[in-house]
């Protein structure tokens, strides 16, 4: 069974410094990896599709990477901004997917 | 419509009711899911509907939960004699296409249930 790990839980910024948020799944037979923002009682928003053939992925200030042998992925965020607060989650896709628990973003104004 | 909806938004009801919660996918895309968000939890898988094919149920927790959906577009996901710890968030997804070529994944805003 897949098992879908993110480091840290939770992460608290000033403005304008750069995120790194963790991603470590346990089988790395893969079709891709999506990256996934949540904002408090809402549904949840794609950011970033990654294939299992890419090792990393761009849109405007987010940068995704996949080391699929090693079961990780990282979402880099530059110059964090208060509006980036949120709860950022990973998905694995082997067919189905598999959500880790997410890592919830504040960003100190 | 131009993204995934829910309905409804919001359910209270006693426990031991049914209840049924509805997923309006995007147009044409022919992935379907279900998941269930407990407060502070990570998101639960429950079932994937994949045109049509039979449906992958390896979620649902117990034989109470069950699924349909019809025509390939809309699905129903129904709670039978709920209990208390049903109460969640029951979000739905789509996705043009489902397996290898998953893409990208859209989801409705949820139906919060509170079982009483």
């Amino acid at each position: 069974k897949q098992e879908v790990t993110q480091i840290p839980a939770a992460l608290s910024v000033p403005e304008g410094e750069n995120l790194v948020l963790n991603c470590s799944f346990t089988d790395s037979a893969i079709y891709n990896l999506q990256w996934f923002r949540q904002d408090p009682g809402k549904g949840l928003t794609s950011l970033l599709l990654i294939q299992s053939s890419q090792r990393e992925q761009t849109s405007g200030r987010l940068n995704a990477s996949l080391d699929k042998s090693s079961g990780r992925s990282t979402l880099y965020i530059a110059a964090s901004q208060p509006g980036d607060s949120a709860t950022y989650l990973c998905a694995v896709n082997d067919y189905k997917l598999s959500f880790g628990a997410g890592t919830t973003v504040t960003v100190r104004a | 419509g131009a993204g995934v909806s829910q309905s409804p938004s919001n359910k209270v009801t006693e426990k031991g009711k049914d209840v049924e919660l509805r997923c309006d996918p995007i147009s044409g895309h022919t992935a379907l899911y279900w998941y269930r968000q407990s407060l502070g939890q990570g998101l639960e898988f429950l079932i994937y509907f994949q045109g049509n094919s039979a449906p992958d149920k390896s979620g649902l927790p117990s034989d109470r939960f069950s699924a349909e959906r019809t025509g390939g577009s809309v699905s129903t996901l129904t709670i039978q004699r709920t209990q208390q710890e049903d109460s969640a968030v029951y979000l739905c997804a789509s996705s043009l296409s489902g397996g290898p070529n998953t893409g990208e994944l859209f989801f409705g805003e949820g139906s919060r249930l509170t079982v009483l």
